[in-house]
């Protein structure tokens, strides 16, 4: 079983449309949990940070989070074109060894389609 | 404030020879983590330095290696390159360790190993 688990799409939604991101994850002693956003050719940016159960919006934006279940989620309100990229999802984990490190699910693709 | 920069950009290696690549974090970041990506595989955490030392290290072989200077930037070393090394080299800052929804990205290293 991966540590952090994501479809890796595409997911295509038309413009206007909510588009639904999921990831979960296996480490239940995960504390912190990430989305970030890559354009083709560039370098991940983070979008959406979520510590507790529950929701958490930003602007366009809403993360979910379920412990329980070991599931995030990211929303993504009336979709724009703009929005088509890959969305990563990432969890503070713990190493081996002690310390942590963010582990990266291996992205969904999403299409924004006009 | 400037953002996370890395050099080179572009590197093509053949098989056998080593590389560096070198990362300068945002001015007053600590902490320099760097990530492997790779189609195949996603974003896999190698290393954190942070004061010089490495905090913490992911499941990479020993051929893979870094440091960090008095001035927080950081370098990584891969020796005896082989083919699998081909991937985009991410290093990302932030304030201090563990203080990941202050982490940026830099706009990584492209490796061609041949």
């Amino acid at each position: 079983q991966k540590e952090v688990e994501q479809n890796s799409g595409p997911l295509s939604v038309p413009e206007g449309a909510i588009a639904s991101l999921n990831c979960t994850y296996s480490d239940r002693g995960s504390q912190s949990f990430f989305w970030y956003r890559q354009y083709s050719g560039k370098s991940p940016e983070l979008i959406m940070s979520i510590y507790s159960n529950g929701d958490k919006e930003d602007g366009r934006f809403t993360a979910q989070l379920n412990k329980a279940s070991q599931y995030v989620s990211l929303l993504i309100r009336d979709s724009q074109p703009s929005d088509s990229a890959t969305y990563l999802c990432a969890v503070n984990g713990r190493l081996t060894g002690g310390g942590n490190k963010l582990t990266f699910g291996t992205g969904t693709q999403l299409k924004v389609e006009l | 404030k400037a953002g996370v920069t890395q050099t080179p950009r572009y590197l093509i290696k053949t098989r056998g020879q080593q590389v560096t690549l070198s990362c300068s974090p945002i001015s007053g970041h600590r902490s320099v983590s760097w990530y492997q990506q790779t189609p195949g595989q996603g974003l896999q955490f190698l290393f954190e330095y942070f004061s010089e030392t490495q905090r913490n290290k992911g499941n990479f072989p020993g051929r893979f290696s870094g440091r960090q200077f008095s001035n927080s930037r950081s370098e990584m070393n891969v020796s005896t390159l082989e083919l699998g090394d081909s991937a985009l080299y991410l290093c990302a800052s932030s304030p201090e360790p563990g203080t990941y929804n202050e982490q940026f990205f830099g706009p990584g290293t492209r490796l061609t190993v041949l």
